[in-house]
């Protein structure tokens, strides 16, 4: 079966400090991957894709990500957190031609000034 | 551009009523998505289109969730007869056909509250 795991329901880090949320991924076939953030009351918005490539992808507001195939890790990363990033991170993979798609159960990210 | 519209932003029904969920998706996009996000859950995919055709309903409870796309456009989502369960938030997203259509957009989503 696929799924998505995000292991810290959690994550707490001052600002300034950089961040890290975790992801691990288990699927048959070569996994497409995505991070997408939620903020209060809003849908998800995509900061960011793995779909092949280079392993370190960077995205919107200065996140970046790194693929690791021999671990199954996507890792969310950011150098320095703003109080403006606390929010729900959801870490997601597809599948084959992008018709299936299983989200993780989601990291509150908690950055404090 | 404008993005996904989903209509109600919020409801409050009993159990074994009805209810229906509106989106529209963004303008040119052949792909639709509906989710269902439990609190505290991540995102579950209920059915996804592809024009007016189904991609993938296997996991929408189909005893009691319908959800059609007639002419490709907008889209309905319906609960009948809902249960204390389906208390959620219902998402929808849509993305391109072509390329970039990995990326999906989000609504604001709907959010149901069933007593």
């Amino acid at each position: 079966a696929q799924s998505v795991a995000q292991p810290e329901d959690q994550v707490n880090v001052a600002e300034g400090n950089p961040l890290t949320v975790k992801c691990t991924y288990s699927v048959s076939g070569n996994p497409y991957l995505f991070w997408y953030v939620q903020y209060p009351n809003r849908g998800l918005q995509f900061l960011l894709k793995y779909i092949t490539g280079d392993n370190l992808v960077k995205g919107s507001y200065g996140f970046e990500a790194e693929f690791n195939k021999s671990q199954t890790s996507f890792h969310l990363k950011k150098p320095s957190a703003l109080v403006s990033d606390s929010a729900l991170y959801f870490c997601a993979v597809s599948l084959y031609n992008f018709n299936k798609f299983y989200f993780g159960s989601g990291t509150k990210l908690n950055v404090k000034p | 551009e404008a993005g996904v519209a989903q209509s109600p932003r919020y409801k409050i029904i009993e159990k074994r009523q009805s209810v229906a969920f509106w989106c529209n998706p963004i303008s040119g996009h052949a792909t639709l998505y509906w989710y269902q996000q439990i609190l505290g859950q991540g995102p579950k995919l209920l059915i996804q289109f592809q024009n007016n055709g189904v991609v993938d309903d296997s996991q929408l409870p189909k005893d009691r969730f319908s959800a059609e796309r007639l002419k490709g456009v907008d889209s309905t989502l319906k609960i009948q007869p809902a249960k204390l369960e389906d208390s959620a938030v219902y998402l929808c997203a849509s993305s391109f056909r072509g390329q970039g259509r990995e990326t999906q957009y989000f609504g604001p989503g709907t959010r149901l509250l069933v007593l």
